[in-house]
């Protein structure tokens, strides 16, 4: 068990639709991070938080958005779904933000959008 | 190009074999150097963790870095069933990380 918690595992949903996943960081782990996986892809990095403040952007659509509260959990607002947002979502956490502490992923938000 | 290129794959070995993952970078800013495990459905999982060029072992796992190549392995001695999965690199440099594509390797017993 990686400490790194994420909710829901499931999300079947409409185009259109907006979704928000929710990932809990490891106790102590300031920074957040999101990925996608998809089937025809690899990890594709999103978007990082640490410590409440947006630290780094990837390949993330604007249709997507996220935030880091006080009590560091993350939250990522997927909106205007497509099919082709269907993926597994990934939260990652790890000790800090520029250091190089290696991340600890949770299992993961599957999310189809029909 | 991308920064990091990981064999593709798939492998598939009989139990008890040596297994050898492999991937490259170009980005010679990069520090630090990951490999993940991660089963179907699930999370990847750290495995092996390491700075410096030369080996690092952890049971019947042993990660490689040669700096000067700009090349990973990952060995795996007397593999397992339990051992497929898909395989990650990663590596990392200011705290941001990248990962190679994976390589799924299957163990046959």
């Amino acid at each position: 068990d990686s400490g790194v918690t994420q909710t829901p595992k499931h999300l079947i949903t409409a185009t259109g639709q907006r979704v928000t996943l929710r990932c809990s960081p490891r106790s102590g782990d300031l920074s957040v991070y999101w990925y996608q996986q998809s089937l025809d892809q690899g990890l594709q990095f999103l978007i990082h938080y640490y410590n409440g403040e947006e630290r780094a952007k990837g390949n993330i659509l604007e249709r997507f958005s996220a935030q880091q509260f006080p009590d560091l959990h993350s939250e990522l607002n997927l909106s205007s779904l497509e099919l082709g947002d269907s993926a597994l979502y990934f939260c990652a956490s790890s000790a800090g933000g520029q250091n190089n502490s290696p991340l600890h992923f949770g299992n993961g938000t599957r999310l189809t959008v029909t | 190009q991308k920064e990091v290129e990981q064999d593709p794959g798939p492998l598939s070995v009989p139990e008890g074999a040596i297994v050898s993952l492999n991937c490259t970078y170009s980005n010679s800013a990069f520090q630090y150097f990951m490999w993940y495990r991660q089963y179907s459905r699930k999370g990847p999982e750290l495995l092996m963790y390491t700075y410096s060029s030369g080996n690092k072992e952890d049971g019947r796992f042993t990660a490689q870095v040669d700096k000067s190549s700009k090349y990973i392995s990952l060995f795996i001695r007397d593999s397992q069933p339990s051992d497929s999965a898909t395989y990650l690199c990663a590596m990392t440099n200011a705290g941001k990380s990248t990962f190679g594509d994976g390589t799924t390797l299957t163990v046959k017993p």
